[in-house]
């Protein structure tokens, strides 16, 4: 059964800090996605990352994927309060069903 | 293209009453997933449908819930006799016919059972 665990569950940073959150998923998968969810919200798609070695950048925040080591991460550079959110890992197989990670609820403090 | 779209966004219903959850996929797509989640939870994956198909319900609760995706006119989430415990927010999903493409969710429907 595949599993997506995502490290750490709840992170508070001060505004103009880095930091790293982590997905492992326990079994191949075809596509990584990470998504925002604001409080109340739907999911905003961030990246879609579909090969090793993958990344992607959209302004303050980049994705990688490892596929050999499982595990995808996604970096947040000098943190503005505006990226405050839950965001979401989700690992698929074939066309059937996304598997979600735990979430990480961010806040980034002044 | 107007995206995916779910009614009611909010939905109240009294133990034992049903529930009934549309989603309408975007134009073009044939295939449609329903996830839920709870309060402070991330999303779990319920059932994948194609048209008049089910192709995936490895989520479903065995009990009160069903989903349809008829040849016309939108899916339906049908959560007979509801409980507390269904209390959470339900995300539709649609996607292309084609492995290629990634699945568009839905506003919601938050459920709330009093």
């Amino acid at each position: 059964e595949l599993k997506v665990e995502q490290n750490p569950l709840f992170l508070s940073m001060q505004e103009g800090k880095n930091y790293t959150i982590y997905c492992n998923y326990s079994t191949t998968s075809d596509r990584l996605y990470w998504y925002r969810q604001d409080p109340g919200k739907s999911l905003e798609s961030l990246f879609v990352l579909l090969s090793n070695g993958a990344v992607k950048q959209e302004g303050r925040l980049m994705a990688s994927l490892d596929t050999k080591a499982r595990l995808s991460t996604l970096h947040i550079t000098a943190a503005v309060h505006d990226l405050s959110a839950t965001y979401f890992c989700a690992v698929e197989r074939g066309t059937d069903k996304l598997i979600f990670g735990t979430g990480t609820r961010l806040q980034v403090f002044p | 293209n107007a995206g995916v779209m779910q009614n009611p966004r909010h939905l109240v219903r009294r133990r034992g009453q049903e529930a009934r959850l549309r989603c309408s996929p975007m134009k073009g797509h044939s295939h449609v997933y329903w996830y839920r989640q709870l309060p402070e939870e991330g999303l779990k994956f319920m059932v994948y449908l194609q048209k008049e198909n089910i192709i995936d319900e490895s989520g479903m609760p065995k009990e009160r819930f069903s989903a349809e995706f008829p040849k016309e006119g939108p899916s339906i989430l049908r959560i007979q006799q509801v409980v507390r415990g269904d209390s959470a927010a339900y995300f539709c999903a649609s996607s292309p016919p084609s492995s290629e493409y990634e699945q568009y969710f839905g506003p919601g429907t938050r459920l709330t059972v009093t």
